[in-house]
């Protein structure tokens, strides 16, 4: 159990489209569900958490109207590059966690997002 | 604020040799440790956990060690095969100030096995 699907895997789209990410949790609930961007050789960065029914908590240097976030239900998460531009090329990764408990994040097997 | 420093960043061993990657953390609200493995392109997946109230947990040739008072914790490999080669990423987990949990990960350690 505990499978987090993510799609799509890859994109390549032109500088100033908009481009939608998908996380869904496949067979439990997550009220709450991550977005990290993760740079070559490099760790887990924390974007913004996303919590069901209610705004996403964005960490400090990340742009809220730049990376908009919608948890409308318990199994879907979508993170949308707005107008996005050759420097957010990034590899995107979401998790989710089970409803309202210290358990392990799941992770999705990430967006690789290229903007020429 | 709170912090999980990981060590080495990378770490490279001969084939059957250990490994040993440590982290320390500085919440002491945090008392869920998770160890990530994340082979090239691909996604962290959960390879082993303890929980604050044991100080060890075995899991074939992977272990971890937990000293709650030191505020570290550490992954043992043993008996190392290429395929363990990748990043390892390190975890604390706690209540949050604001409420429900929330997940500090390390730097990552990058893990090459020698044939």
């Amino acid at each position: 159990g505990a499978v987090v699907s993510q799609h799509p895997s890859w994109v390549i789209c032109k500088s100033g489209t908009s481009v939608k990410i998908e996380c869904r949790s496949l067979d439990f609930q997550a009220t709450t569900m991550f977005w990290y961007r993760q740079f070559p050789k490099q760790s887990l960065m924390l974007m913004a958490t996303s919590n069901e029914g209610s705004k996403a908590t964005y960490e400090q240097g990340v742009e809220k109207d730049k990376f908009l976030i919608n948890h409308a239900s318990l199994t879907l998460s979508t993170l949308t590059v707005t107008s996005a531009h050759p420097e957010d090329s990034s590899f995107y990764i979401c998790s989710a966690r089970r409803t309202y408990s210290n358990q392990p994040q799941h992770f999705g097997d990430g967006t690789r997002l290229s903007i020429l | 604020g709170e912090n999980v420093e990981q060590h080495p960043s990378t770490l490279s061993v001969q084939e059957g040799d250990s490994a040993v990657i440590k982290c320390t953390y500085s919440d002491s609200a945090s008392n869920y440790f998770p160890w990530y493995k994340q082979e090239l392109g691909k996604r962290p997946q959960l390879i082993i956990d303890i929980r604050s109230n044991v100080g060890e947990k075995k899991d074939q040739r992977i272990a971890v060690t937990l000293n709650k008072t030191a505020k570290h914790f550490s992954l043992h490999i043993t008996e190392t095969q290429p395929e363990d080669s990748a990043v390892y990423f390190c975890a604390a987990s706690g209540l949050a100030n604001t409420g429900g949990f929330k997940t500090i990960f390390g730097a990552g350690t990058r893990l090459f096995v020698k044939a």
